[in-house]
């Protein structure tokens, strides 16, 4: 069955300091991979989608690519801020509903 | 526009009962769905429907219900709760969803369920 592991539960950084985080896939291939991010009590808000012929894709401070061969996507966040503190999802999709990660959190310490 | 709403925002139940949680959206979007997300599980997949009148299954259908009258409207009916149901529930929305188009999912604030 599918499988998506992202690479831990928690990333404690630095103010500044580029935030990396990473996303396995097993037994799939998505068309795309997207990126969201929860922050408590809330839902979680669409971020980024990259397309399995892209090998990159950059939105203001954040950056995904996407390497099919791996099986694997790399979201970085530059320049980090406390306020990028959050729970960050990976989601896996094709002909098959969106498979989601468990979520790495993320806490940028000033 | 209100994107999507999802009503209560929190609900006790007792073990047997049956509740409807509501998700309605006013983006026109055909595809909804339904997860539920309990620590160290992340977000599974309970129902989907691609359109008014179309409902599938997900990874963790049992114990739940869902139709789809309109575009709007996609309540999640628990028939007899059980404590394991105890969760967060999302509902989310997005337009056609298919092959490689690959669209943004919307998602509601959630309902917050406690099974006793």
């Amino acid at each position: 069955s599918q499988k998506i592991e992202q690479n831990s539960e928690a990333l404690n950084i630095q103010e500044g300091k580029t935030a990396t985080l990473t996303c396995n896939y097993t037994n799939y291939s998505p068309a795309y991979l997207q990126w969201y991010r929860q922050d408590p009590g809330r839902g979680p808000v669409f971020l980024l989608l990259i397309r399995e012929n892209e090998k990159e894709k950059r939105k203001e401070r954040l950056k995904v690519t996407f390497d099919t061969t791996l099986k694997q996507s790399l979201f970085h966040i530059t320049a980090s801020q406390p306020a990028d503190s959050a729970t960050y999802l990976c989601a896996l999709g094709g002909n098959t509903p969106l498979v989601f990660g468990k979520g790495t959190r993320l806490s940028v310490i000033a | 526009n209100a994107g999507v709403t999802q009503t209560p925002k929190f609900q006790v139940l007792k073990t047997g009962q049956s509740m409807t949680l509501q998700c309605a959206q006013d983006m026109n979007h055909e595809y909804m769905s339904w997860y539920r997300q309990d620590p160290g599980m992340g977000l599974r997949l309970i129902h989907y429907s691609v359109g008014a009148g179309i409902t599938d299954q997900g990874e963790v259908p049992n114990g739940y219900n869902v139709s789809r009258s309109t575009t709007e409207d996609f309540p999640l009916r628990l028939l007899s709760a059980a404590p394991s149901q105890t969760s967060v529930y999302f509902c989310a929305s997005s337009p056609p969803h298919s092959g490689s188009g690959g669209y943004e999912q919307y998602f509601g604030p959630g309902t917050r369920l406690t099974v006793t």
